[in-house]
């Protein structure tokens, strides 16, 4: 049983789009949402992260915005570029449990030119 | 640093054969953690160690065992491979349970 449902599967945006990818989670005792880029052929990376103890975290291009009430947090990719296109995680943990990860299914992003 | 390196990148198995999987990292991390990737399944956690000499099952354990005698590495091992074992295999590390850095995958497949 996925403990966080990430969608869509895939997205294809144009260059200059906005890219939304949303997650959602059971487990209220998470308290450490992070999204993970991966390139074909290469490991996950860390892209950005938040805590619940902000609504909105913005790095760059990227934002995580995140409703504790509805529990689901979602990654914005605005001005999208081709460079962008990979696959992209979210992931949750709570604190206490080793840092152990549980991941979305995982998004599919290709930017068009 | 070399981060986080894992041996074989690829490897094909026979049915009731045996491997270990090879992972080491420089950078001092007290834990780690093997992943395997399926098709749209996401990450799912095989075992993981917070430091030399301790570990613990994760999500998806059987047909897997692992072993951490040093600090660097965390070595995967398969008994009697089974096609149900091909996937990608990741391990990686971090400091206490901050940022995970990953390593760049074993490709195994199992026939």
């Amino acid at each position: 049983q996925q403990q966080v449902k990430q969608s869509p599967q895939s997205l294809i945006v144009q260059k200059g789009g906005i890219s939304i990818i949303n997650c959602a989670y059971e487990n209220t005792a998470f308290d450490y949402f992070p999204w993970y880029q991966q390139f074909p052929g290469k490991g996950p990376a860390l892209l950005i992260a938040i805590r619940p103890d902000v609504s909105e975290k913005k790095e760059g291009r990227f934002t995580i915005s995140f409703n504790k009430s509805a529990k689901q947090f979602s990654l914005h990719i605005m001005d999208s570029q081709p460079g962008d296109s990979a696959t992209y995680f979210c992931a949750a943990s709570e604190t206490l449990s080793w840092g152990k990860l549980q991941f979305g299914a995982g998004t599919q992003v290709v930017v068009t030119p | 640093n070399a981060g986080v390196t894992q041996t074989p990148k690829f490897r094909i198995l026979k049915i009731g054969q045996s491997m270990t999987l090879q992972c080491a990292q420089d950078m001092n991390h007290n834990y780690m953690y093997w992943y395997r990737q399926d098709p749209g399944m996401g990450l799912k956690l095989i075992y993981y160690s917070v430091g030399a000499g301790i570990t613990d099952k994760g999500e998806v354990p059987n047909g897997y065992n692992v072993s951490r005698s040093t600090t660097e590495d965390f070595p995967l091992r398969l008994e009697l491979a089974a096609p149900s074992q091909t996937s990608v295999y990741f391990c990686a590390s971090s400091y206490q349970d901050n940022e995970q850095f990953f390593g760049p995958g074993t490709r195994l497949t199992v026939l």
